[in-house]
């Protein structure tokens, strides 16, 4: 059964603010992925943060990870136009390769020129 | 290649008829899967496969789903006799041994 949930389920902001989304999950983990997907496209791979790390860091997106409250957050930092899509986070079980990922519903991001 | 190459790009089938979506994983990556993405919301997984064995097909719909992946040949999934219900967009994904999974385009199915 799905046991991500993003949130908020839609977000619109204007370019240039930051962009805060966040995910929840109920099993235990051995990573968290942010997935983009752009409307009618396949998901582009984001950023991974491992059950052991708390915070990664990668351009201008933010990672936070708290396995205590079984979640997670994904920052981007001076928004353009460009990065309004749909934004997916997936957990990994045990890591090793083979695993199907757990996808939440996603948050789809607005910038407003 | 360097992408997943999924085809047909777009597929209508009427109900009960027969679908096969065929899945060109990166070149060197031992894992494929396959995801169902039902209205733009959550992606289901289906199955895994490590080379040609199947890893994980806990998601798949047994009766009427199944899936391939062969040697020097793409990878299948193939939907028997149809229903309205699988109407979505498929998509294959593939990995090196890494945590990281690398998605295709998607094959949209509609079913009539």
């Amino acid at each position: 059964s799905q046991q991500g949930e993003e949130d908020p389920q839609a977000l619109s902001i204007q370019e240039g603010e930051n962009a805060t989304m966040n995910c929840s999950y109920k099993t235990s983990i051995n990573n968290l992925q942010w997935y983009r997907q752009n409307s009618g496209r396949g998901l582009v791979h984001l950023i991974l943060i491992r059950s052991n790390e708390r915070e990664k860091h990668s351009g201008r997106l933010r990672v936070t990870l708290d396995t205590s409250k079984k979640s997670s957050s994904l920052l981007i930092t001076a928004s353009r136009a460009a990065d309004t899509a749909s934004y997916f986070c997936a957990t990994d079980p045990s890591g090793g390769g083979a695993d199907g990922l757990t996808f939440g519903k996603g948050t789809h991001l607005i910038i407003q020129p | 290649g360097e992408e997943v190459a999924q085809t047909p790009k777009h597929l209508v089938r009427g109900e009960g008829q027969k679908a096969k979506l065929y899945c060109a994983p990166i070149k060197g990556h031992s894992y494929v899967f396959w995801y169902q993405q039902v209205l733009k919301n959550e992606f289901k997984f289906l199955i895994s496969f490590q080379n040609e064995n199947v890893f994980d097909e806990t998601g798949m719909p047994k009766e009427r789903f199944s899936a391939k992946c062969l040697p020097n040949s793409p990878c299948s999934l193939e939907i028997q006799a149809t229903k309205l219900e699988d109407s979505a967009v498929y998509f294959c994904a593939s990995s090196p041994p890494s945590d990281t999974q690398y998605f295709g385009p998607g094959t949209r199915l509609t079913v009539l």
